[in-house]
């Protein structure tokens, strides 16, 4: 399979504790991106890496929040001291830099609940 | 304002019929537009992009419009398989590529 993966594609928690998902982009891909999206809306962006480099997160991301993509290949996603306003639908996309109009493709994403 | 509107619906409609989708979107330096589909508990996935020109592909033909600052997007003898939320993308120029989603558009398509 040559498309986004995410792990896990579950976790439920209790406040308090630090999760970390992982996300797999399309091998190819040097653009990677992290969303957040809850029921009824759609998704939000996060933070986005070219390669390694972290080049922009958004003002909707808390200092609890972190993300590395260390060899510019796979990425993590760790929350600290998760709330229950964390609950959502992590979703991670991949796409190729270079033309406005490239395609980008998102992995099956990480529900998180928050207890 | 939001930077990307959308009607939530649901759009409610028989097999067969003409629906239409209209997205707004505040910011006028954007610069490329899209249309995704997202079935129940699955990720996003590209059905097309919108082009100035305006672009079809089967039953299904999205159109832009600058001035007014609105995409629209056109499905024809809608199926059952059709049901899904439609979210509309826009994205800012400049090389950071930062696509901001619309809340979805959910269509409903009934026997």
């Amino acid at each position: 399979d040559t498309g986004v993966s995410q792990d896990p594609r579950h976790k439920i928690t209790k406040r308090g504790q630090n999760v970390t998902f992982r996300c797999d982009p399309i091998s190819e891909h040097n653009r990677l991106y992290w969303y957040r999206q809850t029921l009824g809306q759609g998704p939000e962006f996060l933070t986005y890496f070219q390669n390694e480099a972290q080049l922009e997160k958004s003002r909707l991301l808390s200092d609890r929040f972190s993300a590395e993509r260390p060899k510019g290949s796979f990425s993590t996603l760790e929350i600290q001291r998760t709330e229950q306003g964390d609950s959502a639908m992590y979703l991670c996309a991949s796409r190729v830099e270079g033309v406005d109009y490239n395609e980008q493709f998102f992995g099956p994403g990480t529900r998180l609940t928050v207890l | 304002r939001k930077e990307v509107e959308q009607d939530p619906g649901p759009f409610n409609v028989p097999e067969g019929a003409t629906v239409a989708f209209n997205c707004t979107y505040s910011n006028s330096a954007s610069q490329s537009f899209f249309w995704y589909r997202q079935d129940c508990r699955k990720e996003p996935k590209l059905l097309m992009s919108v082009y100035s020109s305006g672009n079809e592909d089967g039953r299904f033909t999205a159109q832009l419009n600058r001035a007014s600052q609105y995409i629209s997007l056109l499905i024809r003898d809608s199926k059952l398989s059709d049901s899904a939320t439609y979210l509309c993308v826009v994205n800012k120029s400049g090389g950071s590529y930062i696509p901001t989603f619309g809340r979805g558009t959910s269509l409903i398509v009934h026997p």
